[in-house]
């Protein structure tokens, strides 16, 4: 595997469903980042983790809970979403202590929930 | 609140024409700036950073910055077909926090 990866890349789920998307970094990056994506939205930035601690978390609804168990691997555990929450997930990594912090994306979970 | 804004287009070219995609942002502090392509139903790209004022060239792709304007550019010359996709801008404000605009979409005609 290289890059970034992300599984599954589509997921369907009812509003009462428990389900987790999983990242995966093969870069040796140190930073790892969750998007949202909407149809004619920008993407927005929810959660950052930097050598596994969170550094960011953008006002994010508890339904969406995050983990980081390492500096490769990312989750994103989703309880009781809302139709609202259908959207592209993305992941991304990037080295966090240079100074240019250039982003690489992975294919991202296209989700949707009824 | 930080932006960056971009026209959404879309941008239409004819295949061969020099491609100029725009963007605009408010963080006067901001330092490092990228240009990200998205093709439909895909994940975004990086195809261009620049960080210092000026010109930036790779390839087919000029990136430009002007901090004073708070303004950057890209430039595709010889537009393809396979160039049509949507371009998005992104600033880095610092702190790990990247701002996205829309995006502008580009279409490049055979």
């Amino acid at each position: 595997e290289t890059g970034v990866t992300q599984t599954p890349r589509h997921l369907v789920m009812g509003m009462t469903n428990k389900k987790s998307l999983k990242c995966e970094q093969h870069l040796g990056h140190n930073a790892m980042y969750w998007y949202k994506q909407s149809a004619k939205k920008p993407l927005e930035l929810m959660f950052v983790y930097s050598l596994e601690e969170r550094v960011e978390n953008n006002s994010v609804p508890s339904r969406f809970s995050p983990e980081c168990p390492n500096s490769s691997h990312l989750f994103l555990h989703l309880h009781t979403l809302q139709p609202e929450d259908s959207a592209l997930y993305l992941c991304a990594s990037s080295q966090g202590d240079s100074s240019y912090n250039e982003q690489f994306f992975g294919p991202g979970t296209r989700l949707t929930v009824l | 609140q930080k932006e960056v804004e971009q026209n959404s287009g879309p941008l239409s070219v004819p295949e061969g024409a020099i491609a100029s995609l725009n963007c605009t942002y408010s963080d006067r502090g901001s330092q490092s700036f990228f240009w990200y392509r998205q093709y439909s139903g895909k994940s975004p790209e990086l195809i261009m950073s620049i960080y210092s004022n000026g010109d930036k060239e790779d390839g087919r792709f000029t990136a430009q910055l002007n901090k004073a304007s708070q303004y950057v550019s890209l430039l595709i010359r010889d537009s393809q077909p396979s160039d049509s996709a949507t371009y998005l801008c992104a600033v880095d404000t610092g702190g790990f926090k990247t701002i996205f605009g829309a995006g502008t979409r580009l279409f490049v005609k055979a």
